[in-house]
């Protein structure tokens, strides 16, 4: 059965870099099958995709966010993890880890961490 | 970027109602569209992708429609375990994804 459980610090100082991991277990992150990413919602608000990472280690990221953001894989303990720099109180949000399909018809994410919450403080 | 625009922000109805949220891209992404639940205080589930294909184990009073850049979502028979936040979400290209919104509905 697929897990994915988000970790981290839930407190960040502003201008501070925020990094969170992603452990998943009933799969393996260097599965050609899949990609993983990063989504989060600030409080009463809506969903905003942060980036994807595939096995290759290829990357996407919303380019609202791109200069501040990397995202990558650890094979070795079947984790990837969020880097987001520089934040200020308008990355506070309860982050998600997820995973999608890969391939032609991928895309949508049919597995979803239960979130944490991060505060900038 | 490809702007989904869900609506109405919110919708009020009564158990038994058919419920329709409407989504809408800046521009042509074809079929591929996903629609998600978000029950308050839970992660959001996927309940539709390929915009009428229902996941396993959602059960068939939801359904979607639409192509291009006007897409639905129904509800043909509002449940009191429905009321949710519903997003939709467009994955017409990996490297830019984006989701809608949101529309709450509520009894």
């Amino acid at each position: 059965q697929l897990q994915l459980q988000e970790s981290g610090p839930g407190l960040v100082e502003p201008s501070e870099t925020l990094s969170l991991t992603c452990t998943v277990s009933g799969a393996y992150v260097s599965s050609k099958s899949y990609f993983w990413g990063w989504i989060r919602q600030s409080p009463g608000k809506g969903l905003e995709w942060i980036g994807t990472v595939c096995y290759s280690e290829s990357t996407h990221y919303n380019p609202s966010l791109e200069t501040r953001v990397t995202i990558s894989v650890d094979t070795s303990k079947n984790q990837f993890s969020l880097r987001l720099s520089s934040v200020t109180a308008a990355d506070m949000a309860i982050y998600y880890c997820a995973r999608a399909d890969s391939g032609a018809a991928g895309g949508y994410f049919n597995h979803w961490g239960q979130g944490v919450l991060v505060t900038v403080s | 970027d490809i702007r989904m625009t869900q609506s109405p922000s919110t919708l009020s109805a009564s158990v038994g109602d058919r419920v329709t949220v409407t989504c809408r891209a800046s521009q042509s992404i074809g079929g591929w569209l996903a629609w998600y639940q978000q029950i308050p205080g839970k992660a959001p589930k996927l309940l539709i992708y390929q915009t009428s294909i229902l996941e396993s184990g959602v059960p068939p009073r939801f359904s979607g429609s639409g192509s291009g850049t006007d897409f639905s979502l129904t509800i043909s028979s509002l449940r009191p375990q429905d009321v949710a936040v519903y997003y939709c979400q467009q994955y017409s290209t990996y490297s830019l994804l984006t989701f809608g919104g949101g529309t709450k509905v509520e009894l």
